[in-house]
């Protein structure tokens, strides 16, 4: 059964700083997937990492995998209060010809000026 | 991005009752389509995956006979869930994704409130 841990589930963090959240998998998967959430909003779209070493970066966050470790990383540079919001990874496994996602519990970033 | 539309995006309804929601690709035939379920301050639960035309598979757990699932057509997925109770109360998204496309995108997410 496919697992997927992320930590940390909270993190409170102030402008300016930089941070790192991990998502750790238990077994191979296809790709890996991190999404942002706002309060009762659904999910948007952040990267897509499909082989190892990928590493992939949009504003102030940057996204990495290694494979071989099942880890990948959102980093966070000089964080700033809009991106304040639930941050997912969901790791991507192909079974009966579609794409199924299992989602980690999510981190709760809040960045305080 | 592909445009993935979900109706309602909230809906409150009474014990008892059927609700039905509704998801759309809007500007792609839709292959396979997904429901998931999220509960207050938790991860997305997959419940189960629809192929247009074909039966849908359910995850462990997950009701069939409750949350009624169709898949009718390349552009439409509709989630029922049937004789609702207040433990049904859940956020309820859906994604789409086709054959070649790769990735799947999400729907805005439907607030059920059973009272």
């Amino acid at each position: 059964e496919l697992k997927v841990e992320q930590n940390p589930l909270f993190l409170s963090m102030q402008e300016g700083k930089n941070y790192t959240i991990y998502c750790n998998y238990s077994t191979t998967s296809d790709r890996l997937y991190w999404y942002r959430q706002d309060p009762g909003k659904s999910l948007e779209s952040l990267f897509v990492l499909l082989s190892n070493g990928a590493v992939k970066q949009e504003g102030r966050l940057m996204a990495s995998l290694d494979t071989k470790a099942r880890l990948s990383t959102l980093h966070i540079t000089a964080a700033v209060h809009d991106l304040s919001a639930t941050y997912f990874c969901a790791v991507g496994r192909t079974q009966g010809g579609s794409e199924k996602l299992v989602f980690g519990k999510g981190t709760k970033l809040t960045v305080n000026p | 991005g592909a445009v993935v539309s979900q109706h309602p995006s909230w809906v409150i309804c009474k014990s008892g009752t059927s609700v039905k929601i509704e998801c759309r690709s809007l500007d792609f035939q839709a292959t396979t389509m997904f429901w998931y379920r999220q509960f207050p301050k938790q991860s997305l639960m997959l419940m189960a995956t629809s192929n247009e035309g074909s039966k849908a598979t359910y995850e462990q757990g997950v009701e069939k006979d409750k949350f009624l699932i169709n898949h009718a057509s390349l552009t439409l997925s509709t989630l029922t869930v049937t004789s609702a109770h207040p433990e049904d109360s859940s956020f309820y998204i859906c994604s789409a994704t086709s054959w070649g496309r790769g990735v799947a995108f999400f729907g805005q997410g439907t607030r059920l409130t059973v009272v």
